[in-house]
Protein backbone atom coordinates (compact mmCIF):
# COMPACT_ATOMS: atom_id res chain seq x y z
CA UNK A 1 0.00 0.00 0.00
CA UNK A 2 1.25 3.54 -0.44
CA UNK A 3 3.09 5.36 2.24
CA UNK A 4 1.80 9.12 2.17
CA UNK A 5 3.34 11.70 4.92
CA UNK A 6 1.85 15.01 5.50
CA UNK A 7 3.01 17.96 7.80
CA UNK A 8 1.18 18.02 10.98
CA UNK A 9 0.35 21.51 11.26
CA UNK A 10 0.82 24.67 9.34
CA UNK A 11 -0.75 28.28 9.54
CA UNK A 12 -1.55 30.76 7.34
CA UNK A 13 -2.44 34.43 7.34
CA UNK A 14 -6.11 35.09 5.49
CA UNK A 15 -5.94 36.03 2.39
CA UNK A 16 -2.76 35.03 1.56
CA UNK A 17 -1.85 31.45 -0.28
CA UNK A 18 -1.29 28.35 1.20
CA UNK A 19 0.95 25.63 -0.23
CA UNK A 20 0.24 22.00 1.62
CA UNK A 21 2.50 19.30 0.71
CA UNK A 22 2.53 15.60 0.38
CA UNK A 23 5.19 12.96 0.03
CA UNK A 24 4.21 9.28 -1.59
CA UNK A 25 6.99 7.63 -1.14
CA UNK A 26 5.39 4.07 -2.53
CA UNK A 27 3.14 5.44 -5.04
CA UNK A 28 2.43 2.93 -8.12
CA UNK A 29 1.88 4.43 -11.66
CA UNK A 30 -1.97 4.27 -11.31
CA UNK A 31 -2.88 5.17 -8.45
CA UNK A 32 -4.72 8.78 -8.12
CA UNK A 33 -3.92 11.45 -5.83
CA UNK A 34 -7.00 12.66 -4.19
CA UNK A 35 -7.29 15.82 -1.77
CA UNK A 36 -10.20 15.68 1.03
CA UNK A 37 -10.40 18.04 3.70
CA UNK A 38 -12.41 17.83 7.05
CA UNK A 39 -14.09 20.65 8.99
CA UNK A 40 -14.59 20.54 12.98
CA UNK A 41 -17.55 18.03 13.58
CA UNK A 42 -18.25 16.99 9.94
CA UNK A 43 -17.41 14.40 7.37
CA UNK A 44 -14.54 14.54 4.75
CA UNK A 45 -15.26 16.84 1.76
CA UNK A 46 -13.71 16.54 -1.52
CA UNK A 47 -11.16 18.91 -2.72
CA UNK A 48 -9.56 17.51 -6.23
CA UNK A 49 -7.79 14.63 -7.76
CA UNK A 50 -5.47 14.34 -10.58
CA UNK A 51 -2.85 11.41 -11.53
CA UNK A 52 0.06 13.35 -13.43
CA UNK A 53 -1.01 16.70 -14.66
CA UNK A 54 -1.32 19.86 -12.33
CA UNK A 55 -5.19 20.46 -11.82
CA UNK A 56 -7.39 23.41 -11.12
CA UNK A 57 -10.51 23.36 -9.54
CA UNK A 58 -12.88 26.13 -7.89
CA UNK A 59 -11.66 25.12 -4.74
CA UNK A 60 -7.55 24.86 -5.90
CA UNK A 61 -5.08 23.40 -7.74
CA UNK A 62 -3.57 20.39 -7.34
CA UNK A 63 0.67 20.34 -8.24
CA UNK A 64 2.43 16.61 -8.81
CA UNK A 65 5.60 16.47 -9.45
CA UNK A 66 6.95 14.52 -12.34
CA UNK A 67 8.23 11.45 -10.47
CA UNK A 68 5.14 11.88 -8.44
CA UNK A 69 6.41 11.17 -5.32
CA UNK A 70 5.56 14.07 -3.91
CA UNK A 71 2.39 16.48 -4.61
CA UNK A 72 1.31 20.30 -3.24
CA UNK A 73 -2.29 21.47 -2.96
CA UNK A 74 -2.74 25.20 -3.22
CA UNK A 75 -4.98 27.25 -1.76
CA UNK A 76 -5.09 30.54 -3.54
CA UNK A 77 -6.37 32.52 -1.07
CA UNK A 78 -6.92 31.33 2.35
CA UNK A 79 -9.88 32.49 4.44
CA UNK A 80 -11.28 31.51 7.86
CA UNK A 81 -13.52 28.61 6.77
CA UNK A 82 -10.70 27.25 4.83
CA UNK A 83 -9.28 25.87 8.42
CA UNK A 84 -9.77 22.43 8.64
CA UNK A 85 -7.64 19.16 8.70
CA UNK A 86 -6.23 18.15 5.13
CA UNK A 87 -5.56 14.93 4.36
CA UNK A 88 -3.52 13.29 1.16
CA UNK A 89 -4.46 10.11 -0.02
CA UNK A 90 -4.15 8.12 -3.16
CA UNK A 91 -6.29 5.40 -4.66
CA UNK A 92 -4.46 2.05 -4.72
CA UNK A 93 -6.18 0.34 -7.71
CA UNK A 94 -4.97 -2.70 -6.70
CA UNK A 95 -6.41 -2.78 -3.07
CA UNK A 96 -9.28 -0.76 -4.60
CA UNK A 97 -9.24 1.88 -1.61
CA UNK A 98 -8.34 5.05 -0.40
CA UNK A 99 -6.07 5.44 2.02
CA UNK A 100 -5.48 8.47 3.72
CA UNK A 101 -2.49 10.03 5.25
CA UNK A 102 -1.84 11.10 8.58
CA UNK A 103 -3.48 15.22 8.03
CA UNK A 104 -2.33 18.28 8.13
CA UNK A 105 -4.22 20.66 10.70
CA UNK A 106 -4.27 23.77 8.71
CA UNK A 107 -5.00 27.12 11.07
CA UNK A 108 -5.66 30.21 9.09
CA UNK A 109 -5.03 33.56 10.79
CA UNK A 110 -7.29 36.97 10.75
CA UNK B 1 -28.48 15.96 -4.35
CA UNK B 2 -24.75 15.38 -2.96
CA UNK B 3 -25.60 14.78 0.21
CA UNK B 4 -24.83 11.24 2.29
CA UNK B 5 -27.38 11.53 5.33
CA UNK B 6 -26.71 9.25 8.58
CA UNK B 7 -28.28 8.68 11.78
CA UNK B 8 -28.38 8.75 14.22
CA UNK B 9 -25.62 12.03 15.07
CA UNK B 10 -24.78 10.20 18.40
CA UNK B 11 -24.91 6.81 19.97
CA UNK B 12 -24.47 6.04 23.50
CA UNK B 13 -24.62 1.75 24.01
CA UNK B 14 -23.67 -0.79 26.49
CA UNK B 15 -21.43 -3.73 26.00
CA UNK B 16 -24.27 -6.20 25.32
CA UNK B 17 -26.49 -4.00 23.40
CA UNK B 18 -27.10 -4.33 19.91
CA UNK B 19 -27.54 -1.34 17.92
CA UNK B 20 -27.52 -0.07 14.42
CA UNK B 21 -25.94 2.60 12.19
CA UNK B 22 -27.77 4.19 9.18
CA UNK B 23 -26.81 5.95 5.81
CA UNK B 24 -28.64 7.03 2.86
CA UNK B 25 -27.54 8.64 -0.68
CA UNK B 26 -29.93 9.47 -3.26
CA UNK B 27 -26.93 10.63 -5.85
CA UNK B 28 -27.17 6.90 -7.67
CA UNK B 29 -23.88 5.87 -6.80
CA UNK B 30 -23.14 2.55 -6.86
CA UNK B 31 -20.72 1.82 -4.36
CA UNK B 32 -20.88 2.72 -0.72
CA UNK B 33 -18.47 2.41 2.29
CA UNK B 34 -18.02 2.50 5.84
CA UNK B 35 -14.66 3.94 7.58
CA UNK B 36 -13.83 4.52 11.23
CA UNK B 37 -12.15 7.23 12.63
CA UNK B 38 -10.70 7.63 16.01
CA UNK B 39 -9.91 11.21 17.39
CA UNK B 40 -7.18 12.93 15.61
CA UNK B 41 -6.32 10.07 13.13
CA UNK B 42 -7.61 9.67 9.40
CA UNK B 43 -10.45 7.29 8.18
CA UNK B 44 -9.94 3.66 8.03
CA UNK B 45 -11.56 1.85 5.48
CA UNK B 46 -14.17 -0.68 7.16
CA UNK B 47 -16.07 -1.74 4.13
CA UNK B 48 -16.85 -1.62 0.46
CA UNK B 49 -20.26 -2.32 -0.98
CA UNK B 50 -20.29 -2.81 -4.66
CA UNK B 51 -23.42 -2.88 -6.36
CA UNK B 52 -25.12 -3.68 -3.05
CA UNK B 53 -22.49 -6.66 -2.90
CA UNK B 54 -19.51 -6.58 -0.16
CA UNK B 55 -16.83 -6.32 -2.62
CA UNK B 56 -14.04 -5.44 0.56
CA UNK B 57 -14.20 -6.57 4.31
CA UNK B 58 -11.19 -5.09 5.91
CA UNK B 59 -10.75 -7.68 8.41
CA UNK B 60 -13.64 -5.90 10.33
CA UNK B 61 -14.35 -8.25 14.10
CA UNK B 62 -17.42 -9.95 13.17
CA UNK B 63 -19.31 -7.73 16.08
CA UNK B 64 -19.60 -5.08 12.96
CA UNK B 65 -22.08 -6.54 10.47
CA UNK B 66 -23.19 -4.34 7.38
CA UNK B 67 -26.43 -4.67 5.25
CA UNK B 68 -27.44 -3.07 2.26
CA UNK B 69 -31.06 -3.36 1.44
CA UNK B 70 -30.90 -1.55 -1.69
CA UNK B 71 -28.41 1.03 -3.76
CA UNK B 72 -29.33 3.79 -1.83
CA UNK B 73 -29.19 2.41 1.78
CA UNK B 74 -25.96 1.00 4.00
CA UNK B 75 -26.52 -0.16 7.21
CA UNK B 76 -23.98 -1.26 10.43
CA UNK B 77 -25.44 -3.65 13.25
CA UNK B 78 -23.39 -3.24 15.91
CA UNK B 79 -23.41 -5.99 18.80
CA UNK B 80 -21.15 -6.97 21.93
CA UNK B 81 -18.97 -4.22 20.87
CA UNK B 82 -15.82 -3.07 23.32
CA UNK B 83 -15.06 0.53 24.68
CA UNK B 84 -11.89 0.19 22.08
CA UNK B 85 -14.93 0.64 19.17
CA UNK B 86 -15.39 4.13 20.56
CA UNK B 87 -15.15 6.35 17.53
CA UNK B 88 -16.25 8.55 14.51
CA UNK B 89 -18.43 6.29 12.01
CA UNK B 90 -18.40 7.59 8.55
CA UNK B 91 -20.34 6.44 5.70
CA UNK B 92 -19.08 7.72 2.42
CA UNK B 93 -20.67 6.84 -1.44
CA UNK B 94 -18.94 7.13 -4.86
CA UNK B 95 -20.14 7.44 -8.73
CA UNK B 96 -18.87 3.69 -9.51
CA UNK B 97 -19.27 1.69 -11.94
CA UNK B 98 -19.48 -0.74 -9.01
CA UNK B 99 -16.52 -1.61 -8.28
CA UNK B 100 -14.60 1.22 -6.95
CA UNK B 101 -12.89 3.42 -10.07
CA UNK B 102 -9.43 5.12 -8.77
CA UNK B 103 -10.77 8.36 -10.45
CA UNK B 104 -13.48 8.22 -8.05
CA UNK B 105 -14.98 11.06 -5.88
CA UNK B 106 -16.04 10.00 -2.58
CA UNK B 107 -19.04 11.65 -0.50
CA UNK B 108 -19.09 11.77 2.88
CA UNK B 109 -22.02 11.93 5.44
CA UNK B 110 -21.31 13.62 8.61
CA UNK B 111 -21.00 10.71 10.70
CA UNK B 112 -22.14 8.82 13.70
CA UNK B 113 -20.25 9.83 16.90
CA UNK B 114 -20.41 5.97 19.02
CA UNK B 115 -19.48 5.86 22.79
CA UNK B 116 -19.52 2.00 24.28
CA UNK B 117 -19.62 2.46 27.44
Amino acid sequence: DAKTTQPNSMESNEEEPVHLPCNHSTISGTDYIHWYRQLPSQGPEYVIHGLTSNVNNRMASLAIAEDRKSSTLILHRATLRDAAVYYCSSFSGSARQLTFGSGTQLTVLP
Amino acid sequence: DTEVTQTPKHLVMGMTNKKSLKCEQHMGHRAMYWYKQKAKKPPELMFVYSYEKLSINESVPSRFSPECPNSSLLNLHLHALQPEDSALYLCASSQGPGTPSPADTQYFGPGTRLTVL
